[in-house]
């Protein structure tokens, strides 16, 4: 149990819709990330917040974009769906930076499946 | 650019010691690191290494590091039923302004049989 809870679990949507999932992160938690895993692939960097600002971006285009509340909570919002978004989509938390020694606490995933 | 490669499958014999490979391409990796995921769960951090350091032990598991050759690899002692899992490298490459990019492997697949 990571303390970080993703929802929807599931989410179907059709090509072209946009879509919005959620994190919560533990209480404390300043930093908040953001991999897209395709089935049978490793985790892929999206982005990263640091206090409400984007702290770091991984190769994605525009349409992915994302949000931090002070309240912990995040979003990442996904416009016009391409079928190659179907994917786990997961959101990590951390007190501080989220790499070097401070660990990552992921939450379980929302499964992303467009048709 | 970066890439992490690991090999997919590995299935030992429970009690056994698991080695699990991985190899890197950037240089300038500060920090490697080892997660576990299980099925239908996010990913658990195992251990991680700094780029100085050959060797870090923590209790059942050894990571070795070679810098030279960009060869990570995590040992597994004892290697019991529940340690059966998809295990991941990652590596972690600085951006100016202090912020991180991290790279994954696609995973190893530890089948540990009874």
């Amino acid at each position: 149990e990571t303390g970080v809870t993703q929802s929807p679990t599931h989410l179907i949507k059709t090509r072209g819709q946009q879509v919005t999932l959620r994190c919560s992160s533990q209480s404390g938690h300043n930093t908040v990330s953001w991999y897209q895993q395709a089935l049978g692939q490793g985790p892929q960097f999206i982005f990263q917040y640091y206090r409400e600002e984007e702290n770091g971006r991984g190769n994605f285009p525009p349409r992915f974009s994302g949000l931090q509340f002070p309240n912990y909570s995040s979003e990442l919002n996904v416009n016009a769906l391409e079928l190659d978004d179907s994917a786990l989509y997961l959101c990590a938390s951390s007190p501080k930076s989220g790499w070097g020694t401070d660990t990552q606490y992921f939450g379980p995933g929302t499964r992303l499946t467009v048709l | 650019g970066e890439d992490v490669e690991q090999s997919l499958f590995l299935s030992v014999r429970e009690g056994d010691s698991s080695v699990i490979n991985c190899t890197y391409t950037d240089s300038s990796s500060t920090y490697l690191y080892w997660y576990k995921q299980e099925p239908g769960a996010g990913l658990q951090l195992l251990t991680y290494i700094f780029s100085n350091m050959d060797m870090k032990q923590d209790q059942r598991l050894t990571v070795l590091l070679n810098k030279k050759d960009k060869h990570l690899s995590l040992r597994i002692a004892d290697t019991q039923t529940g340690d059966s899992a998809i295990y991941f490298c990652a590596e972690i490459n600085p951006l100016s302004g202090g912020s991180y990019i991290p790279t994954f492997g696609r995973g190893t697949s530890l089948i540990v049989h009874p």
